[in-house]
């Protein structure tokens, strides 16, 4: 069975750093791209970048492009989102979701980061 | 790049259809058939519902259709039940820069 298990939830101040992962099983981890997205309070669906974990080989979306930095461990099959410096508009769940073709076909469980002094 | 464009909200009796529209450019819904859409739940993950414009996953009832012409693709839910009321979001790969980008979202309502 295809699992994504991305961490808890996080509550941060405004210019501390966050890494949030995400674990995938199931399948070949290192064969597949994985993306970030991200769902503000109450808004849509936004597109972040993405990640092939077999060779690191990553593409951001130019809105999130140096904003975030989307990286990943074949070894423990996990991708990973962070930030240098939060911001209070940072504020959003954010799903991981494995990439076949250019959609999603199964995501994670979303990780809420609150950013907030 | 902006997001795709998409009604804000729809809305339907049980039993009946309802289509949703997701309009782009010729560089992402029109220049590939790569649309995707997905539902959403409130406080729930996204569901992949189509692929490829028209493909469904394996599990997803047959009511779900989707299609495209030109720029616009959309998504029918024929036989509406109470259980499609939920988010639903278009994506489009738009080109090996931008890679993908998605519709704002429709609300669906089952009156």
């Amino acid at each position: 069975e295809v699992q994504l298990v991305q961490s808890g939830a996080e509550v941060k101040k405004p210019g501390e750093s966050l890494k949030i992962s995400c674990k995938g099983s199931g399948y070949s981890f290192t064969s597949y791209w994985i993306g970030w997205v991200r769902q503000m309070p109450g808004k849509g669906l936004e597109w972040m970048g993405i990640i092939y974990p077999g060779d690191s080989d990553t593409r951001y979306s130019p809105s999130f492009q140096g904003q975030v930095t989307i990286s990943a461990d074949k070894s423990i099959s996990t991708a990973y989102l962070q930030w240098s410096s939060l911001k209070a508009s940072d504020t959003a769940m954010y799903y991981c979701a494995k990439m076949v073709n250019y959609y999603f076909d199964y995501w994670g469980q979303g990780t809420l980061v609150t950013v907030s002094s | 790049q902006s997001a795709l464009t998409q009604p804000r909200s729809v809305s339907g009796s049980p039993g009946q259809s309802v289509t949703i529209s997701c309009t782009g450019t010729s560089s992402d819904v029109g220049g590939y058939n790569y649309v995707s859409w997905y539902q959403q739940h409130p406080g729930k993950a996204p569901k992949l519902m189509i692929y490829d414009v028209s493909k469904r996953p394996s599990g997803v009832p047959d009511r779900f259709s989707g299609s495209k012409s030109g720029n616009t693709a959309s998504l029918t839910i024929s036989g509406l039940q109470a259980e499609d009321e939920a988010d639903y979001y278009c994506c489009s790969y738009a080109g090996s820069y931008t890679f993908g980008v998605f519709g704002g979202g429709t609300k669906l309502t089952v009156l």
